[in-house]
């Protein structure tokens, strides 16, 4: 049972390049999310995806695209990466469901990005 | 505006000393409140939750935390401090009904010095 994983764990890229940052989990959870940490910030959430083939955007959106591929996966693209978006990439997710009470939220290890 | 306030960016405590991490939050109704916490390099690991019930909830690693719903409240607590609890702490709010969107504050960072 690994839980929720993310790849990669790092990655540099240059102003403009694209990426895909993947996630999973194996514990059957219906709610999934993206969130970004910055120092002095705490975690603010970019999307999130409430059951398989619904996403709905966070806080933060703006430069982002998300796709929940099936109830395992939850995946973040940057189109166009910017240097305002180097940062620390949490995936996590959740029991949570609109019929069943809010859970918390389980955490992958993070994915630590450089934009260049 | 929905809001979780940690006014503390950093403390140091002396192993074996008590700690109160402090946090209060601004939010429509009651939230479910949480306690979230980041060793270096990891990702967040709960600590202890809030649903309902008794307002002082115990949690993993010796932790309990107090909900104080007048003071919009909910500070944690450590009776003794281990070099081992060095990490960032984040307190969390969650809607009770219909919604999935967590606020975080901005977090705590303990130092635990020998």
């Amino acid at each position: 049972n690994a839980g929720v994983t993310q790849t990669p764990k790092f990655q540099v890229l240059k102003t403009g390049q694209s990426m895909t940052l993947q996630c999973a989990q194996d514990m059957n959870h219906n709610s999934m999310y993206w969130y970004r940490q910055d120092p002095g910030m705490g975690l603010r959430l970019i999307y999130y995806s409430a059951s398989e083939g619904t996403t709905d955007k966070g806080e933060v959106p703006n430069g982002y695209n998300v796709s929940r591929l099936n109830k395992r996966e939850f995946s973040l693209r940057l189109e166009s990466a910017a240097p305002s978006q180097t940062s620390v990439y949490f995936c996590a997710s959740s029991e949570s469901s609109l019929q069943r009470a809010y859970n918390e939220q389980f955490f992958g290890p993070g994915t630590r990005l450089t934009v260049l | 505006a929905q809001s979780v306030t940690q006014p503390d960016i950093h403390i140091t405590v002396s192993e074996g000393a008590s700690l109160e991490l402090r946090c209060n939050y601004s939010y429509g109704a009651t939230p479910y409140l949480f306690w979230y916490v980041q060793s270096p390099g990891q990702g967040l690991q709960l600590l202890l939750k809030y649903f309902s019930g008794d307002t002082l909830v115990q949690g993993i690693k010796g932790f309990e935390a107090e909900f104080k719903r007048s003071q919009s409240s909910f500070n944690l607590r450590k009776p003794s401090v281990h070099w081992s609890d060095a990490a960032e702490y984040f307190c969390a709010v969650g809607p009770r009904t219909g919604g999935f969107k967590t606020i975080f504050g901005a977090g705590t960072r303990l130092f635990v010095k020998a």
